[in-house]
């Protein structure tokens, strides 16, 4: 079984339109995050969710917005996609606070024409 | 999160021990260190971490000198597919905000050569 799972894989679409990446972690994990990496292969933080609730906002445009609907799930819904939102969204977990791990989605590869 | 210097690039014989070194001069007392490593195309995947004391798994040894300024990550037999980026990363394990978020930098590309 897939710790922590995003679909799909890959997403080719046009500027413009809206999509949603989705992530789901069967680790009971209370705490699950997104992470943007560029082309120039920087990974960077974009929203954390603990317990359902919103942590982390790095200053990400607000046509990107998260869903928990509950703690297993953190969705991303991207809204009038441009070209600059091309990159690897990874998703993550770990049990909360305290010094574990994160465990890493696969990744999902978004690709904006 | 203090921040970390790695080298940018290092290559190791298959089958010889890689290590991979971290400065982190300004790392403080409650701060971790954590190590992961990117294999091209994939997930970061977790690796080791530590406080003060030596540790090992299954995967890695790391080696934190004594006043904690830097660190080694040590693959003790290093395989075609440990090629991959390896990022050390100093963090707080209780950020009293309800945040533990991880910040990478650019990480180390290690190669092993056959």
């Amino acid at each position: 079984d897939t710790a922590v799972s995003q679909t799909p894989k890959y997403l080719v679409t046009q500027m413009g339109n809206d999509k949603s990446i989705k992530c789901e972690q069967n680790l009971g994990h209370d705490t699950m995050y997104w992470y943007k990496q560029d082309s120039k292969k920087f990974l960077k933080i974009m929203f954390s969710y603990n317990n359902k609730e919103l942590i982390i906002n790095e200053t990400v445009p607000n046509r990107f917005s998260p869903k928990s609907p509950d703690k297993a799930h953190l969705n991303l819904h991207i809204n009038s996609l441009e070209l600059g939102d091309s990159a690897v969204y990874f998703c993550a977990s770990t049990p909360g606070e305290g010094r574990y791990g994160y465990t890493f989605g696969s990744g999902t590869r978004l690709t904006v024409v | 999160d203090a921040k970390t210097t790695q080298p940018t690039s290092m290559d190791c014989a298959e089958g010889r021990a890689a290590n991979l070194p971290c400065n982190h001069s300004t790392i403080s007392g409650n701060e971790y260190v954590y190590w992961y490593r990117q294999i091209h195309s994939q997930g970061p995947q977790y690796i080791i971490h530590g406080l003060k004391n030596n540790e090992t798994n299954e995967m890695a040894s790391l080696i934190i000198t004594e006043d904690r300024k830097s660190s080694t990550l040590i693959l003790p037999h290093a395989t075609l597919r440990d090629t991959a980026v390896y990022y050390c990363i100093v963090r707080a394990a209780y950020s009293g905000a309800g945040s533990y978020q991880l910040t990478f930098g650019k990480g180390t590309k290690l190669s092993v050569i056959p």
